[in-house]
C-alpha cells in the first residue's frame, strides 16, 4: 500500500511568487493534515480537511494560504505571494478515522516538500 | 498556554549506550501522547502512544516511554541504541475531543547521533 506521497519533495521560488505544493494521502482516508516546520522551530498544525470539507484551518499564517482538497482525495497548498518567512518544510499526514482518538488511527505522515524563499 | 518542550535539541549517544529522550507538556487536561521519529529523507513515524490505562508503553524499534502524571511528563527510553536510530525525534500531544485528535502540538525535536 502506498504511503503518503508528497511534491515536489523541494521546492526554490523567490519572494512574490506563487507555489502549489500536492499531497496525496493513502487510500480511503477521510481525515488530511498540513503541518509546518519553520528552520528549528517546532512542528505545527494548519489545517485539517474531512474529505473536502475543512473541518479545523486555525493554524493557517495568513491569507496567502489557500488549501484545497476537490473531491476528497488529494490536496493542495498554494502559497500566494511567497514571502521569506514561508520557508520551511510541509508536511502532509492523513488517517482513516478522526483524529487520534480511541479507536481511531494514527496519523501517517508524508516525507515532507521543503520550501525555500528567496 | 499548551505547549510541549523537548529540553534537548542534540544528544550524541554510543552504540549500545542507554537513552532517555526527555519530554515535558503543558495542557489543560492530560491529553494523548505520542513520540515521532523522523529518519533522514522519511516522513515521520510513530514510535508509540498512550492513550490510558498502563503507564509505560511499549513501542515500535525496541523504544518505550513513560508517562508520569505529577511531572507532566514522557520520557522516551532504548536499552541499548543501535546506529540506525540516528534520527530526529519528536514528542507530541493531541486531544481528548473526538475529530481533534489529529491537531497535535509538537516539540521541537531532539536530533540523535550514534557513535560507533
Amino acid at each position: 500500500e502506498a504511503g503518503v506521497t508528497q511534491f515536489p519533495s523541494h521546492s526554490v521560488i523567490e519572494k512574490g511568487q506563487t507555489v502549489t505544493l500536492r499531497c496525496d494521502p493513502i487510500s480511503g482516508h477521510d481525515n488530511l493534515y498540513w503541518y509546518r516546520r519553520v528552520m528549528g522551530k517546532e512542528i505545527k498544525f494548519l489545517l485539517h480537511f474531512v474529505k473536502e470539507s475543512k473541518q479545523d484551518e486555525s493554524g493557517m499564517p495568513n491569507n496567502r494560504f489557500l488549501a484545497e482538497r476537490t473531491g476528497g482525495t488529494y490536496s493542495t497548498l498554494k502559497v500566494q505571494p511567497a514571502e521569506l518567512e514561508d520557508s520551511g518544510v510541509y508536511f502532509c499526514a492523513s488517517s482513516q478515522a478522526p483524529g487520534q482518538g480511541i479507536g481511531a488511527g494514527e496519523l501517517f505522515f508524508g516525507e515532507g516538500s521543503r520550501l525555500t524563499v528567496l | 498556554a499548551q505547549s510541549v518542550t523537548q529540553p534537548d535539541i542534540h544528544i550524541t549517544v554510543s552504540e549500545g549506550a542507554s537513552l532517555e529522550l526527555r519530554c515535558n507538556y503543558s495542557y489543560g487536561a492530560t491529553p494523548y501522547l505520542f513520540w515521532y521519529v523522523q529518519s533522514p529523507g522519511q516522513g515521520l513515524q510513530l514510535l508509540l502512544k498512550y492513550f490510558s490505562g498502563d503507564t509505560l508503553v511499549q513501542g515500535i524499534k525496541g523504544f518505550e516511554a513513560e508517562f508520569k502524571r505529577s511531572q507532566s511528563s514522557f520520557n522516551l527510553r532504548k536499552p541499548s541504541v543501535h546506529w540506525s536510530d540516528a534520527a530526529e525525534y519528536f514528542c507530541a500531544v493531541g486531544a481528548k475531543i473526538y475529530n481533534q485528535g489529529g491537531k497535535l502540538i509538537f516539540g521541537q525535536g531532539t536530533e540523535l547521533s550514534v557513535k560507533p
